[in-house]
Order: structure tokens, then C-alpha cells, then sequence
């Protein structure tokens, strides 16, 4: 049974960059693809990007110019950037796993970020 | 705003049936057979229910099926037990670049 369990500051200043990672566990990070949803307090659910093994990523054109996503085998790690934040970007941030397209089978159980000086 | 809709709210007695719905457009619910359900409990994170449309995974109960017609996807508990009170999000594989699109979620109320 794959588990996953993100890890990051919970509090970050506006304009700074928001750094997340998450840490697979029961399975290798070589095999399927990873990504990252995000949702803000009282809302929906949010697709940020995807990465696999390959290095291929895909990002949500909303948040494109903003976001990096990078894997690390050698750790069963994969991480989020998100640059120059604002109160938008507040909410709770989810690693998953894509096992068939669009669909999410394992999640962490988020990690809640707050940008707030 | 959501890129795909959904109702605010549904409910039913328990024993009833539910069927919430999922409207999205020809690049994604009608153009993909790729909308899976999430059920998210308070505090808890998002659970996979249904995926390519009427799959469900290993351990979902069979009360739980879905459905499409055109660029309208739809999700049906059976039934109800207090427990499926919950909120309920749809997804949509969208193609090309805005891979994942989903629904503003669907707050079930079991009566």
C-alpha cells in the first residue's frame, strides 16, 4: 500500500516562494505519475502539475509561469515550488498519485499553507 | 469559479438513492472517457470512488456507480448510509496542457 506525506513550512510571506515536498513510501517513485492539488479553505479541489520519472511534466496554465515540479529517486521524493505568493495561493496542498489518467488513487493527507506576513 | 459544475447540494433518507451531477464541455467530460469521483470527509483527504467514467476501485462499494451522457457525467449512490454524507467532487481529464479540470464539489446530506 503506496503512502505518501507532504512536508513544508506551513506559513509563507507574500512574494516568497512556497516549497513542498512529499515522500513516497511503499512503492517506488519510478512507477506512475505524481502531482500536486491544492484546495483553498471553503473550496474546491485545484490540479497544479504533474511529473514523471521521465522528467516529463505538465503544469496548469494558471499557475504555469509560477510553478516547478521535480522528482528525486534516489529519495522517493517529489517537490513543488510555487513563486512569489500571494493570499490566493493560501490552502491546503495534496500530493497524489495518477494511476490511469485523471485518476487519483493515493493522496497525502495535505499539508495546510498559509501565505500571510 | 469551477470548470466543471456541479450542485451545491444533494440529499436523501437513508436506503434512497442519489445521483449527483457533473456538467462540463466537449474538451473534457464529453470528449474523454476520463471523469472519475472523489468523496472527501471533513478534515480527511479526497478518496478515488469512480474512475473512467463507471470504474471503481478495489474496496468501493458497488452502491457507488457512474455514468455519462454527452458533456454531462453523473455519480450515483445507492442505498445511502449515514457515512456517504460527505462532499463529492467530479474530474475531468481536459487533453493537451490543462490536464485536470474538477467540479465545485457537491455536499451530500444524508437526511
Amino acid at each position: 500500500q503506496v503512502q505518501l506525506q507532504e512536508s513544508g513550512p506551513g506559513l509563507v510571506k507574500p512574494s516568497e516562494t512556497l516549497s513542498l515536498t512529499c515522500t513516497v513510501s511503499g512503492g517506488s517513485i519510478s512507477s506512475y505519475y505524481w502531482t500536486w492539488i491544492r484546495q483553498p479553505p471553503g473550496k474546491g479541489l485545484e490540479w497544479i502539475a504533474y511529473i514523471y520519472h521521465s522528467g516529463n511534466t505538465n503544469y496548469n496554465p494558471s499557475l504555469k509561469s509560477r510553478v516547478t515540479i521535480s522528482l528525486d529517486t534516489s529519495k522517493n521524493q517529489f517537490s513543488l515550488k510555487l513563486s512569489s505568493g500571494t493570499a490566493a495561493d493560501t490552502a491546503m496542498y495534496y500530493c497524489a498519485r495518477i494511476f490511469k489518467i485523471g485518476a487519483l488513487d493515493s493522496w497525502g493527507q495535505g499539508t495546510l499553507v498559509t501565505v500571510s506576513s | 469559479q469551477s470548470a466543471l459544475t456541479q450542485p451545491p447540494s444533494a440529499s436523501g433518507s437513508p436506503g434512497q438513492s442519489v445521483t449527483i451531477s457533473c456538467t462540463g464541455t466537449s474538451s473534457d467530460v464529453g470528449g474523454h472517457d476520463y471523469v472519475s469521483w472523489y468523496q472527501e470527509h471533513p478534515g480527511k483527504a479526497p478518496k478515488l470512488m469512480i474512475y473512467e467514467v463507471t470504474k471503481r476501485p478495489s474496496g468501493v462499494p458497488d452502491r457507488f456507480s457512474g455514468s455519462k451522457s454527452g458533456n454531462t457525467a453523473s455519480l450515483t449512490v445507492s442505498g445511502l448510509q449515514a457515512d456517504d454524507e460527505a462532499d463529492y467532487y467530479c474530474s475531468s481529464y481536459a487533453g493537451g496542457n490543462n490536464y485536470l479540470v474538477f467540479g465545485g464539489g457537491t455536499k451530500l446530506t444524508v437526511l
